[in-house]
């Protein structure tokens, strides 16, 4: 079975250092990637998607970038986090085989920045 | 563009009463329809589904939705609440094109509370 693992699971960070957050499927191959953060009491928001390796679409400007260095590996990164980078960031994977198959979510990232 | 309006933001429920959710959707085509449940500090749960056919939709833990394509919704209920319930719930519509990557475009979520 496919299962999806998401690292660190609770971080905090002063503003204006680095930020690297890591993301991996198991169980299945050539899977579609997202990154989505959620504030504090408001819904989800996409930031990214990979249809393959070194495929990103961005959904929103804003200070993070994605990569996919192997496929089934999904990083989110900023250079210089803001305060505003603040949430619980999810990664979701689904099967690129077909159409509209549903999202499968990992445990998420409770991100802090002070 | 696709949209998903949940117009109840929060809701409180009695433990062992019926619950019902309300999800509307935009979408100029069959639309594909999921809800979601997520625990507190938890990530996203599959609960059910809608591509087509039935339009009463059977889902994991005791949930259903119906599928109303004239009013353009798609509600979750489920008939007795239990004190594990108690989560945040999200409908969420696709798109239907391979080439959109399989996004799906969520709705602003619906906190339930179910008092003992």
């Amino acid at each position: 079975s496919q299962t999806i693992h998401q690292w660190p699971a609770t971080l905090v960070q002063p503003v204006g250092s680095p930020l690297s957050l890591e993301c991996t499927v198991e169980g299945t191959s050539n899977p579609n990637l997202y990154w989505y953060r959620q504030a504090a009491g408001r819904g989800l928001q996409l930031l990214f998607y990979s249809v393959g390796i070194g495929q990103i679409s961005s959904e929103v400007p804003q200070n993070l970038s994605a990569s996919r260095p192997q496929d089934r590996q999904f990083i989110l990164s900023s250079k210089k986090l803001l305060l505003s980078d603040s949430g619980f960031y999810l990664c979701a994977w689904s099967p690129q085989t077909g159409v509209n198959q549903p999202q499968h979510f990992g445990d998420g990232t409770r991100l802090s920045i002070l | 563009a696709q949209s998903v309006t949940q117009p109840d933001i929060h809701i409180t429920v009695s433990e062992g009463a019926s619950l019902e959710l309300r999800c509307n959707y935009s979408y100029g085509a069959t639309p594909y329809l999921f809800w979601y449940v997520q625990s507190p500090g938890q990530g996203l749960q599959l609960l059910l589904k809608y591509f087509s056919g039935d339009t009463l939709v059977q889902g994991i833990k005791g949930f259903e939705a119906e599928f109303k394509r004239s009013q353009s919704s798609f509600n979750l209920r489920k008939p007795s609440v239990h004190w594990s319930d108690a989560a945040e719930y999200f409908c969420a519509v696709g798109a239907t094109t391979k080439a959109a990557g399989n996004k799906l475009t969520f709705g602003g979520g619906t906190r339930v509370l179910v008092k003992p």
